[in-house]
């Protein structure tokens, strides 16, 4: 069983509120991830971190910024939400090298609903 | 551009084998496959995964072409629980990049 926790499940918030998802692990990870994916979809990489004090943009644009202060937390912060930020966010954390082998622990996921 | 093409949807009678495939042509020599699924309201879930070789596991087996322009994963025998959105990844300069999965239904 994954020991990673999203906060909160679900969240429904006004147009322009700051809102943090947060994000822990206690597998001791270097690598963080966070995924985006809306109903239906495929996940789409969002952010993510090599370790603490390392944070890089993924392939999708998102207004969303996140932080690595320490090595079992990274959350993720929208500044003002909008509708457009409906969607679900997935953390996930591994120790995969690059050589490609090891797993993505997911968490079970913050569903955002932006009115 | 997606990296890994699978059909959207597949249905298997229970207690039946499932292949699901997927095709992965722009594979280059160092990239990893895998495959994750994904259950209702839940993160995915780490499935198999494999480099050239075919590899089984307790869930699953992955057989992976002579090329590796494709793979099949394979349910040896489909249950209810295995009712799921499966992923097929490629990990390729250390990244996961998820395609849009095939969606499984097991029918009783």
């Amino acid at each position: 069983e994954a020991d990673i926790y999203q906060t909160p499940r679900y969240l429904v918030i006004g147009t322009g509120k700051k809102i943090t998802l947060e994000c822990s692990q206690t597998m001791g990870h270097d690598k963080m991830y966070w995924y985006q994916q809306d109903p239906g979809m495929e996940l789409h990489l969002i952010h993510y971190s090599y370790g603490v004090n390392s944070t890089e943009k993924g392939d999708l644009s998102s207004e969303s910024t996140v932080s690595r202060i320490r090595t079992e937390h990274f959350p993720l912060t929208l500044e003002s939400a909008r509708p457009s930020h409906t969607s679900q966010y997935l953390c996930a954390s591994s120790e995969i090298g690059t050589t490609g082998t090891g797993e993505l622990f997911f968490g079970e996921g913050s569903r955002l609903t932006v009115l | 551009d997606a990296k890994t093409t699978q059909p959207n949807s597949m249905e298997s009678n229970e207690e039946e084998p499932v292949h699901l495939p997927c095709n992965h042509s722009t594979i280059s020599g160092t990239d990893y496959i895998h495959w994750y699924r994904q259950l209702p309201s839940q993160g995915p879930e780490y499935v198999i995964h494999g480099l050239t070789s075919n590899v089984n596991n307790r869930m699953a087996s992955l057989a992976i072409a002579e090329d590796r322009k494709s793979s099949t994963l394979i349910l040896h025998r489909a249950t209810l629980r295995d009712a799921a959105v499966y992923y097929c990844i490629l990990f390729t300069g250390n990244q996961f990049y998820f395609g849009t999965g095939t969606s499984l239904t097991v029918i009783p």
